[in-house]
Parts: C-alpha cells; structure tokens; sequence
C-alpha cells in the first residue's frame, strides 16, 4: 500500500516561514490535499490539488507537488497556525484502493 | 451553511456493535460521495470507508473490511457506519466528511467518540 512520509514535527518563530513535506514514491503523479487540526477540533481542508486554497484560507498557504515530495508552505506564521497538519491522496493504484493520510506533523510557533 | 453533525458513539465492549449516523444539511446530499475517517486518542487521521453518491460505489480500509458497513440514505440526508465485532484498536473519534471529486475532504463534522473497553 502507499505510504506518506511527513515530519513529526516543525518549528519556525512568529512571522517566519514553515515548510512542511509529504513524501512519497512518485507523489507528484498524484494531487494532494492538506489539513489543519487545531487541539478538539475537527481537520479542516487548508490546500487542495496540490495547490488550492478554499475560500476563506489566508493566501499564506501555500502548496507544491513535485517529484517524491509535495510541500505545504506557511508564510508569514503566526501563532494562531500553530496545529497538526496532514497531507492525503487518494491511492488508486494499490489494492485495495482507498485514501491515505500521512502521519501528521506537529507545526510549533515559537 | 453546510453541516455534518455525527451521532452515535458511546462506550461499548470488545465483540459488540455500534451504529453512527451523520446528518448532514446545507447542500445537496445525494450528489455527493461521503467517507468515514478516525482518530484514535493522540493518534493520527485514519481513513475508515468512502461511498458514492448512489451508495453503488464502496471502498474500505483493510482494518475495518468485513466488520464495518457503510450506508447512506439520500431521502433522509444521512450517512451510517454500522460497526460489528468491535475492538479495543477501533477506539477512536469518528469523523464525517463530504468528498469533493478530487477525493479531498471539506468540510468534516465534528467527530463523535468510540470508546471499545471491557
């Protein structure tokens, strides 16, 4: 099945810029989503086909899918980006097809 | 606005059965495929199972095949998750989520908890 690497954990200061990778085997063939979880709520969709934002999203996301790493990348953070972020593709070329999410990767402001 | 509102968790024991349900408002329902996702405490996103706009389409997580069912009622704005043989791994928040035709997620529900303990 397909696997998406992402780092436990990033750090940047107020105002700085964090960049957060999703590796895996030929992911730029495929369109990544990302999300944002902020401690007992729900994920919400921050970036979508690699490089989309929904309405509402502030321009300082950001996302590419190049290679064997898409990345998300947070301009100018600020405390309030401060969560969990998770890319997710849909596998169609394993079996059984389905979704995948990466491991998540824990966006501290410091 | 659109809305996605789970029901249905609760503490049952290992080998038992739960249903979720998801009621879901603000859109049309029928013209969307709908998922399933978890997370188990302090844990990551878990993909449980995706159905079609027409229920004709199924797709499961390996984890849950065989032991969890997914259903939709397009009349009533509703999705389930019929869960059977319950374990203690199968703990977690259950979160709805309307799938776009990219296969991403937006917006998702706001969960409601599994608990599988003896």
């Amino acid at each position: 099945s397909y696997v998406l690497t992402q780092p436990p954990s990033v750090s940047v200061a107020p105002g700085q810029t964090a960049r957060i990778t999703c590796g895996g085997n030929n992911i730029g063939s495929k369109s990544v989503h990302w999300y944002q979880q902020k401690p007992g709520q729900a994920p919400v969709l921050v970036v979508y086909d690699d490089s989309d934002r929904p309405s509402g999203i502030p321009e300082r996301f950001s996302g590419s899918n190049s290679g064997n790493t898409a990345t998300l990348t947070i301009s100018r953070v600020e405390a309030g980006d401060e969560a969990d972020y998770y890319c997710q593709v849909w596998d169609s070329s394993s079996d059984p097809r389905g979704v995948v999410f990466g491991g998540g990767t824990k966006l501290t402001v410091l | 606005q659109v809305q996605l509102v789970e029901s249905g968790g609760g503490l049952v024991k290992p080998g038992g059965s739960l249903r979720l349900s998801c009621a879901a408002s603000g859109f049309t329902f029928s013209d969307y495929y709908m998922s399933w996702i978890r997370q188990a405490p302090g844990k990551g996103l878990e993909w449980v199972s995706y159905i079609s706009s027409s229920g004709s389409t199924i797709y499961y997580a390996d984890s849950v095949k065989g032991r969890f069912t997914i259903s939709r009622d397009n009349a009533k704005n509703s999705l389930y998750l019929q869960m059977n043989s319950l374990r203690a791994e199968d703990t977690a928040v259950y979160y709805c989520a309307r799938v776009h035709w990219g296969n991403w997620f937006d917006p998702w529900g706001q969960g409601t908890l599994v608990t599988v303990s003896s």
